[in-house]
Formats: C-alpha cells, structure tokens, sequence
C-alpha cells in the first residue's frame, strides 16, 4: 500500500484501557489522516495531520488523540476506550489532489 | 458537515451487465469527486475521479458521468466481472482543501456468474 504500515492489524482491549493505533509511512508525505469505518456511514475523518506537530480535527474527534513526532509516524489514541470505538481503523496520506488518498491496510479495533 | 449521499446500498449483478452506482452532494464548493474501491481486508484504493468542467470520465471499463446542475455523478461499471465485486465509495471535496473530504456510506457490489 504505498508505502503505509499500519500497527496492530487487530486488537482486542477491555473497555477503558488506552490504545494507540500507529501508522507509517515511508514517503515523506506532507498530509496524514486517521478514519473509522463502520457499515452505513462510510468514513469519517478523525484527525488530521499536515505536518510534523501540525494536527487538527476531524468530524469525529471525541475521545480520541493524535501525536505526530516524525513526519513519518502518525499515532492514534484513544485515552480510555469504550464500545463505540469499536471499528476498523484506516490511515491514509494525501497523493495528488485533495481527495486522492492512498489508504493503509487497517486496524480492526474491538472494544469488549 | 455537508454530506453525500450514495445509492444503492447493494447491488446484485450478472457477470457482463452493466454497474451503475449514483451519489449526490450539496455542497457546490466541491470540484473533485473520486470513487474508491475496496475488497475484504484491504483498504480502499482510488479507483478513478472526475472534476466538474467535464462530462464523463472513462477510464477502461469504469466510466463517472458528472451532471453539475443537478449536483450528482455516477460510476459506470461495464462488462461487470467477478472480480469487480467489492464495496465502492464515493466522495467529494474542494480542490483546494486537504481536510474536507466527504465520503458516501458506500455500495456493496456483487457481480454473479
């Protein structure tokens, strides 16, 4: 997938344990993104990260954190988790015009 | 947040026949509409995207139709094959903005021999 590693593939964590999702990439790609995808609602946008430091919010940003040290690594966490956070996790870089991502394998979450 | 909208949720079709996934949107600051493609386990890949100052777009046997006035577009999928059963995504967002992308809740394609 371009380049994009995402970290663990599969998780399983007990409600209100932390977790942090990782996601890297080899590229040096300015513009990384975390989405959550679930049936019926597509993906949404999380957070965002337009460079090292530089992080913003994305629809569904609540209960859910980003740090990007290197331009390399973006890490996803979600301070305490609960069920709702259950989903398959996707990070993405922006190639090309906006809209045009390439998409990491994903991290399918379960939160029991 | 502007949403766009995506039909059918499923769709069932004879190997040879002819896709057709429909999306519309609001907001008339978007100019770039991709479609994704994704199958089990993977994550989506862009599978080909129209910008509104053309009509149609044809990339082999994928095709997007885009009418502006009526805000939607559409993936043509021909000579449907197997191996073109997967869940297909459309989106939009304004050309100039890297965070405001709307994705639809995507169509389930499945394409029997």
């Amino acid at each position: 997938d371009a380049g994009i590693t995402q970290s663990p593939r599969h998780k399983v964590t007990e409600t209100g344990t932390p977790v942090t999702l990782r996601c890297h990439q080899t590229e040096n790609h300015r513009y990384m993104y975390w989405y959550r995808q679930d049936p019926g609602h597509g993906l949404r946008l999380i957070h965002y990260s337009y460079g090292v430091k530089d992080t913003d919010k994305g629809e569904v940003s609540d209960g859910y954190s980003v740090s990007r040290s290197k331009t390399e690594d973006f890490l996803l966490t979600l301070e305490s988790a609960t069920s709702s956070q259950t989903s398959v996790y996707f990070c993405a870089i922006a190639q090309g015009a906006p809209g045009g991502y390439t998409f990491g394998s994903g991290t399918r979450l379960t939160v029991v | 947040q502007q949403q766009v909208k995506q039909s059918p949720q499923s769709l069932i079709v004879q190997k040879g026949g002819i896709s057709i996934i429909n999306c519309a949107y609001e907001n008339t600051a978007f100019d770039y509409f991709p479609w994704y493609q994704q199958f089990p386990g993977k994550g989506p890949a862009l599978l080909i995207a129209i910008r509104p100052d053309v009509s149609e777009k044809k990339e082999g046997r994928f095709t997007i139709s885009f009418n502006k006035s009526a805000k939607q577009f559409s993936l043509h999928i021909m000579d449907s094959q197997p191996g073109d059963s997967a869940t297909y995504f459309c989106a939009a967002s304004p050309e100039t903005s890297y965070d405001k992308v709307i994705f639809g809740p995507g169509t389930s394609l499945s394409v029997i021999p």
